[in-house]
């Protein structure tokens, strides 16, 4: 089993349309979840990350998290056509006692905001 | 706004030619990272560094890949002898202690020919 999984996609919605965005992960071990959102040919761009189990918003972004069930999704609501990208989730575990941690990265959903 | 910046934006290099990736993390982070991307795959994790030395590779981090932080502003990243399989986007990310918010710089293309 990947450590993590994403759904590839691609994924194409109307303008104004609430998007799911979804990873599973297998490893415990993993402590932060994050959402990076990708443009073609660019590094990710950190959009939201949480540590604990629950939801946290910003703006028209949601993320979720439920550690019992290994299971983060990403939600967009009034999607916009700028919002068209790869969306990225990567999970965190510590790697030293320094504090660093490896992200692990999902394979990424394209998504297109059809206007 | 701070951010991390890579140069060059895209290298061309013949196999077995020397190649170093050079990045310039965000001022007061202390923990610097390379992160590779083949064409349509997913975003890998090569190394980390912290304190001058390196706090964990991964696989692919074989010992034609080296690092180094020359000064206090660059870390770079040298690929010994290039092969084909190296073509990538490379990325490097920096964070903060107990930050777990690693920041990418926009990458830097190499195609090995």
């Amino acid at each position: 089993q990947k450590e993590v999984e994403q759904d590839p996609g691609p994924l194409s919605v109307p303008e104004g349309a609430i998007v799911s965005l979804n990873c599973t992960y297998s490893n415990s071990a993993f402590q932060y979840f994050m959402w990076y959102r990708q443009y073609s040919r660019k590094g990710p761009e950190l959009l939201m990350y949480t540590y604990s189990s629950g939801n946290k918003e910003d703006g028209r972004f949601t993320a979720q998290v439920d550690k019992s069930s290994k299971y983060i999704s990403l939600f967009i609501r009034d999607s916009q056509p700028s919002d068209s990208a790869t969306y990225l989730c990567a999970m965190s575990a510590l790697i030293s006692n320094f504090g660093n941690e490896k992200l692990t990265f999902g394979t990424g959903t394209r998504l297109t905001i059809i206007p | 706004e701070p951010e991390v910046t890579q140069t060059p934006s895209h290298q061309v290099t013949q196999m077995g030619q020397e190649v170093i990736l050079r990045c310039v993390p965000i001022s007061n982070h202390l923990y610097f990272y390379w992160y590779r991307q083949i064409l349509g795959q997913k975003v890998e994790f090569l190394v980390s560094f912290y304190n001058n030395e390196i706090s964990e590779k991964s696989e692919i981090f074989d010992d034609q890949f080296s690092v180094e932080r020359p000064d206090g502003s660059n870390f770079t990243l040298k690929i010994r002898s290039t092969k084909l399989e190296d073509s990538a986007m490379y990325f490097c990310a920096s964070d903060i202690p107990g930050g777990s918010e690693q920041f990418f710089g926009p990458g830097t293309r190499l195609t090995v020919l």
